[in-house]
């Protein structure tokens, strides 16, 4: 069964600091691989996501994430935290097939100090 | 713009009432979901469904149920509400076409006492 893992279930930075949040995967295939941002009392929202092609991409609010197949890492960053960015962080690993049911991992609550 | 939404925002029950939460999505997806998400457990699967009138049990399905009569319409159903099924509520749908991107509704934070 695929799993993902989130290292760290709290990260917290200093305005202005790189953020770097952690994911892992379990897969014998290539996955789809999403990073998602949940606000308080809000939805998930796509914050990028990883299908074929370049390794690395971009997302909004100037966040990226590079996957990485050797090491089944799909960590997620962005050079300069601001205090917007305090959030949980939900990484995915979906496969095309079986009506693209999705693993979540379990989230990274991220505070931002001033 | 992709939208789902939530029949409610908030909602309080009583133990053993039936319930029944609402989602709505606009851009003809064919998969749709249900996830409840609790402190430190993240999102767990009750129910998704790719198809009209085809579901299938995610992780925890024990004590709800689905419908999807419509496309764009797929309905929790709490047959007997109790207090372990306090928690968040969150409908999703996606498409083949867009490499199964969620998107999310509001969320329904229910609490059933």
């Amino acid at each position: 069964a695929q799993s993902v893992t989130q290292l760290g279930s709290h990260v917290s930075v200093s305005e202005g600091a790189l953020v770097l949040l952690r994911c892992n995967y379990s897969s014998s295939v290539p996955p789809y691989l999403f990073w998602y941002v949940q606000y308080p009392n809000q939805g998930l929202q796509l914050l990028l996501k990883y299908t074929t092609g370049a390794t690395l991409v971009k997302g909004i609010n100037g966040f990226e994430a590079e996957f990485k197949k050797s090491e089944t890492s799909f960590h997620l960053t962005k050079p300069s935290a601001h205090m917007s960015d305090a959030a949980e962080y939900f990484c995915a690993v979906t496969y095309n097939t079986n009506a693209g049911k999705s693993t979540f991992g379990d989230g990274t609550t991220l505070t931002v100090k001033p | 713009d992709v939208k789902v939404t939530q029949s409610s925002r908030y909602l309080v029950k009583r133990t053993g009432e039936k319930v029944f939460l609402e989602c709505v999505q606009d851009m003809d997806h064919e998969n749709m979901f249900w996830y409840r998400q609790d402190p430190g457990l993240g999102l767990r699967l009750i129910y998704f469904s790719y198809d009209v009138k085809m579901k299938e049990k995610g992780d925890i399905p024990e004590g709800y149920s689905v419908s999807r009569e419509k496309k764009e319409r797929f309905s929790l159903i709490l047959e007997s509400a109790s207090t372990n099924q306090t928690s968040m509520y969150l409908c999703a749908s996606s498409s083949t076409d867009r490499a199964h991107e969620q998107y999310f509704g509001p969320g329904t934070r229910l609490t059933v006492t």
